[in-house]
Formats: structure tokens, sequence, C-alpha cells
């Protein structure tokens, strides 16, 4: 079984600083991708960043970047420049991927709450 | 190009009812699937729909089942509602299943509340 865990509930952070979130995971499968996904107060999930367990490079989309140590099993978001609007829940996501894929199904960590200071 | 669309956004049901829910994903995706947040249980995965096949189903009780139509429009049914169904029901669309970076899009979501 999978598991994905995120030890920090809270953090607060200074406008245009960065940030990294922790993220652990627990997997026997051989191939996986882990995403990112953000969470403002109005409920929907945006996807924010993706790397799949066997890509050499660590993935980046503009201000996000993932820190992935595939020997540590960790995949830390660091997002650079914090804005105000970046306050929200930032939640770790792992999906099996082929051979063992198991549709789209995707578990959850227990998410990050971000405060953004101004 | 319009996102994923659930409805309804609010609804409060007392113990005993019935609700169903509905999603429509983004035109040309396929697969939809179904997670519940709750504070206490975090995201959980319910269920998976593929071109109106269940493909994945997660530890839920029969009281929640779903179903897809043609146009890949999904509805989720609980049954029997709980206090602990009070939750916000995610639904989440994408173009194929399980493959690489396949990435879901998620609705704003509905959030139940069971008296």
């Amino acid at each position: 079984a999978q598991k994905i865990t995120q030890t920090q509930p809270g953090m607060f952070v200074q406008e245009k600083e960065a940030v990294t979130l922790d993220c652990t995971y627990d997997t026997s499968d051989p191939s996986y991708g882990l995403f990112w996904y953000k969470q403002p107060s109005s409920g929907e999930m945006i996807f924010l960043i993706y790397q799949g367990s066997y890509d050499q490079q660590n993935a980046t989309e503009g201000r996000y970047s993932l820190n992935f140590q595939k020997a540590r099993k960790s995949a830390n978001l660091v997002i650079s420049a914090s804005q105000l609007g970046d306050s929200a829940m930032y939640f770790c996501a792992m999906r099996k991927l082929p051979p063992k894929a198991a549709g789209n199904k995707l578990t959850f960590g227990g998410g990050t709450r971000v405060l953004v200071k101004p | 190009k319009a996102g994923v669309t659930q409805t309804p956004r609010y609804l409060i049901k007392t113990r005993g009812q019935q609700v169903t829910l509905s999603c429509s994903p983004i035109s040309g995706h396929r697969s939809v699937s179904w997670y519940q947040q709750t504070p206490g249980q975090g995201l959980q995965f319910l269920f998976e729909y593929f071109s109106e096949t269940q493909r994945n189903k997660g530890n839920f009780p029969g009281r929640f089942s779903g179903r897809q139509f043609s146009n890949s429009r999904s509805e989720m049914n609980v049954s029997t509602l709980e206090l602990g169904d009070s939750a916000l029901y995610l639904c989440a669309s994408s173009l194929s299943q399980g493959s690489g970076a396949n990435v879901l899009t998620f609705g704003a979501g509905s959030r139940l509340t069971v008296l």
C-alpha cells in the first residue's frame, strides 16, 4: 500500500521569501508518480507539479520546484518568492504507474496549510 | 475551456435521506474520479469511472455508488445518509487512465452537510 506523510500541519511564510513543504512517501511499487496540489479556501484542488519516479531531473513549473530524493523517499515542494495568493492548503499525492497502474487513483497526504504574511 | 463542474455546490440533508451529486468533466476527458474530503480522514478515494465502467473502487460501504454516462458525465449517490457522510465531495477528470503525468483536474466540490 502507498502512504504519503506531510509532517508540517501549518506554517507561516513572509511574502517574497521561499518556503519548502515536506513530503515523504512509502511504496513498494517500482514506478510511481508524485503530484502536488494546492487547495485554496474555495475548495478546488489546483495541480501544481508532477515528478515521475524515473525522471532524472527535478521537476520545475514557474515558481514551483520539486526536490525529489528517491533514496530518501521524499518529494518536497519549494515555492520561491511567495505571494499572498499562495496562502492555501498544499497536498502531496502519489499514483502507481504502469505496469502496476491502478487507474488514476491518487493517495494523498494530510496536507500543509501555508499562510503568507505581508 | 470549461473546467470540471460539480452540482450542487452546497446541500443539507438529514440522516437517512439519500443524495445524488453530479460531475461534468472537461470536454474530451473520459475518466472521472470521486474523492471524499473530511477534516478527520483527509482526502479519500471513492471510485473511478472510465468509458462508463467502474475501474477502481475505494474502501467505502455499499451506500456509496456511482455511474458514468455516455457523455462522460458522472453521478455519485449516497443512500441512508449518516452524520459522518458530511464532507466535501470532489470530482476529478482526466484524459486517460494512469499513464505518466496524466493530471487530474478537480472541480470545486459539493459540500454535503448531514443533520
